[in-house]
């Protein structure tokens, strides 16, 4: 157990639908990552979370959003679905805003899209 | 656009035969080099982060080495529970915010028994 909790573990949706992910930190940890992997692009970096602020942006659709709460939890909200959006999607935390000692990495949150 | 390239995409190996993998990057501003591992059906397992070209690092049989264009992974004698994907990334940006690491694809290591 990495320390960083997600859920759920796996998602079945439709197509047009919306979704919400969840994930925990690890105790202390200040950042949240939200990444997507799917098997032709490998891990791309959607949004990262700083004690509740926005820090840095990849390439992430309009159709998603997150946000980090007081308690520093994170929500990734994804809308209008596609298949396409059919993923992994890994979220991960570290102590301050720069990873100096890497990431830690959830299990991840299975999306399947139909 | 940073880019980051690792090589082979899937290696494999009999148990004990050593090895290495290859990162190799095109970055403005590194910032730090990662190694993960990547179980399947797992989040990556951070392994190594190096900074400055000619550093290494070493975790049992592995070890991490970087140049100004490029890092290896190295894998000695390696035993069936070092069978995994290996993924590296690098970290560019500004000392404040833009923290995104960008990953490779990484190399689906198989070790034989």
């Amino acid at each position: 157990d990495s320390g960083v909790t997600q859920t759920p573990k796996h998602l079945i949706t439709a197509t047009g639908q919306r979704v919400t992910l969840r994930c925990s930190p690890r105790s202390g940890d200040l950042s949240v990552y939200w990444y997507q992997q799917s098997l032709d692009q490998g891990l791309q970096f959607l949004i990262q979370y700083y004690n509740g602020e926005e820090r840095a942006k990849g390439n992430i659709l309009e159709r998603f959003s997150a946000q980090q709460f007081p308690d520093l939890h994170s929500e990734l909200n994804l809308s209008s679905l596609e298949l396409g959006d059919s993923a992994l999607y890994f979220c991960a935390s570290s102590v301050g805003q720069r990873a100096n000692y890497g990431y830690t990495f959830g299990s991840g949150t299975r999306l399947t899209v139909v | 656009e940073d880019q980051v390239t690792q090589s082979p995409e899937a290696l494999r190996l009999q148990e004990g035969e050593s090895s290495s993998l290859n990162c190799s990057y095109t970055v403005s501003g590194l910032r730090g080099l990662f190694w993960y591992r990547q179980d399947p059906g797992k989040g990556p397992e951070f392994l190594f982060t190096l900074y400055s070209a000619g550093e290494e690092k070493e975790k049992e049989r592995l070890k991490a080495t970087l140049t100004k264009k490029e890092s290896f992974l190295h894998i000695t004698a390696p035993k069936p529970e070092d069978s995994a994907t290996y993924l590296c990334a690098v970290r560019v940006g500004s000392n404040f915010g833009n923290e995104k690491l960008t990953f490779g694809t990484g190399t689906r290591l198989t070790i034989i028994p």
